[in-house]
């Protein structure tokens, strides 16, 4: 089915290691966006990239790096992963801003 | 500042009767919201949407009201069933940009 991607689905890394979330989708759209999800706090945008090429912080950029590295992919960075890090993290992606997202099933991620 | 908010951390229903879910913002320029739904461990799906033109959107069981004068909007789910057992998030696109702001969610649970 048409959709996003995401890789790993569950991952634990201890305190000071270094790991990479994939996202990929094929459904075209020009924006994609990672979310961490916390209790209490909702979806919280990490970075996005509006079209290809193109890279912003969101809310909590602090600690990670992201790339587009064409239309279809956009990966996430932990270069020193901490516990404050603990979270679940979404990938999502959008044709226009109306048309709401489409978002991966998720990235269990635990640092320890 | 929280632009979207969601009081209401959870509810729950009986089968058969209405849900509702409540939805503020403060942000008077967001002219579109979202409602998404969330099952564990899956990503948030798109559920329903209004443009600030409208005071009222429906599909099948699920209706959402927008009072602009509030600044509130209302998601009515008739009659509830167990399977609508799920977090729900309410989003708006932050005005100019490609970024939707997301509530911190309501779990809803329906019970048999």
């Amino acid at each position: 089915n048409a959709g996003v991607t995401q890789t790993p689905k569950f991952q634990v890394l201890k305190t000071g290691q270094s790991m990479t979330l994939q996202c990929a989708q094929d459904m075209n759209h020009n924006s994609m966006y990672w979310y961490r999800q916390d209790p209490g706090m909702g979806l919280r945008l990490i970075y996005y990239s509006a079209s290809e090429g193109t890279t912003d912080k969101g809310e909590v950029p602090n600690g990670y790096n992201v790339s587009r590295l064409n239309k279809r992919e956009f990966s996430l960075r932990l270069e020193s992963a901490a516990p404050s890090q603990t979270s679940v993290y979404f990938c999502a992606s959008s044709l226009t801003v109306t048309k709401g997202y489409t978002f991966g099933s998720g990235t269990r991620l635990t640092v320890v | 500042d929280q632009q979207v908010k969601q009081n209401s951390p959870s509810l729950s229903v009986q089968e058969g009767r209405i849900s509702i879910l409540n939805c503020d913002y403060t942000n008077s320029m967001f002219d579109y919201f979202l409602w998404y739904k969330k099952y564990p461990a899956e990503g948030p799906t798109f559920l329903i949407s209004i443009s600030s033109i409208k005071d009222k959107n429906e599909d099948g069981r699920f209706t959402v009201f927008l009072n602009k004068s509030a600044k509130h909007l209302s998601l009515h789910i008739v009659p509830s069933q167990p399977g609508d057992s799920a977090v729900y998030f309410c989003a708006a696109p932050e005005t100019g940009t490609y970024k939707y702001i997301f509530g911190t969610g309501t779990r809803l649970k329906v019970l048999a």
